[in-house]
């Protein structure tokens, strides 16, 4: 079963407007990762956030960490449309010795 | 750098044949898998090595084989294509299991 689980599915905004994408996990970890995926393409990675810390920043980027819910989040400020793409949360496994990846959220920024 | 370098882009099999999936990374990373992509289901792990001689099977090594014979290769085989094999295949690799993974452009695989 996936370690992950992004909420929403999709998220449609205008440009401007700022964008939050939610992801669940169910077992502990190590650290926390997001990724981009654009049309057609491979996995860029994003932010990687550790289970000691609580937020990090990185540019319009915002990711928190809640270790008590097993949950992050990740926000982008003043979305563009280049910001449209999938997005992807990741988790250490079980064992603590492979990458999970959730399903994604895909995020549509019209102009 | 050239990265991750995945070959072939595009494959067509026919059911019941095998190929291999090239996967090569020039960034000396020890940690590389192999994700399989279908729509609505995000990426889901086959494969994974923690370094030469080491693998292991992630969420659905079912139908696939790897093997890790140098730090730089990570050939994924396909023993006898079925049309459920039909997805986009990428390869990632990282310095660790817990760090940041870059990822190859993908192979996109039909089996007929």
């Amino acid at each position: 079963s996936q370690q992950g689980e992004e909420d929403p599915q999709a998220l449609s905004i205008q440009e401007g407007e700022n964008a939050t994408m939610n992801c669940s996990y169910k077992t502990s970890i190590n650290n926390l990762q997001w990724y981009r995926q654009n049309s057609g393409r491979g996995l860029v990675h994003l932010i990687l956030i550790r289970s000691n810390e609580r937020e990090k920043h990185s540019g319009r980027l915002r990711v928190t960490l809640d270790t008590s819910k097993k949950s992050s989040s990740l926000l982008i400020t003043a979305s563009r449309a280049a910001d449209t793409a999938s997005y992807f949360c990741a988790t250490d496994g079980q064992a603590g010795t492979a990458l999970i990846f959730g399903k994604g959220t895909t995020l549509s920024v019209s102009s | 750098n050239a990265g991750v370098t995945q070959t072939p882009k595009f494959q067509v099999l026919k059911t019941g044949q095998s190929m291999t999936l090239q996967c090569a990374q020039d960034m000396n990373h020890e940690y590389m898998s192999w994700y399989r992509q279908d729509p609505g289901m995000g990426l889901r792990l086959i494969h994974y090595s923690v370094g030469a001689g080491i693998t292991d099977q992630g969420e659905v090594p079912n139908g696939y084989n790897v093997s890790r014979s140098t730090t730089e290769d990570f050939p994924l085989r396909l023993l006898s294509a079925a049309p459920s094999q039909t997805s986009v295949y990428f390869c990632a690799s990282s310095i660790r299991t817990h760090n940041e993974q870059f990822f190859g452009p993908g192979t996109r695989l039909t089996v007929l």
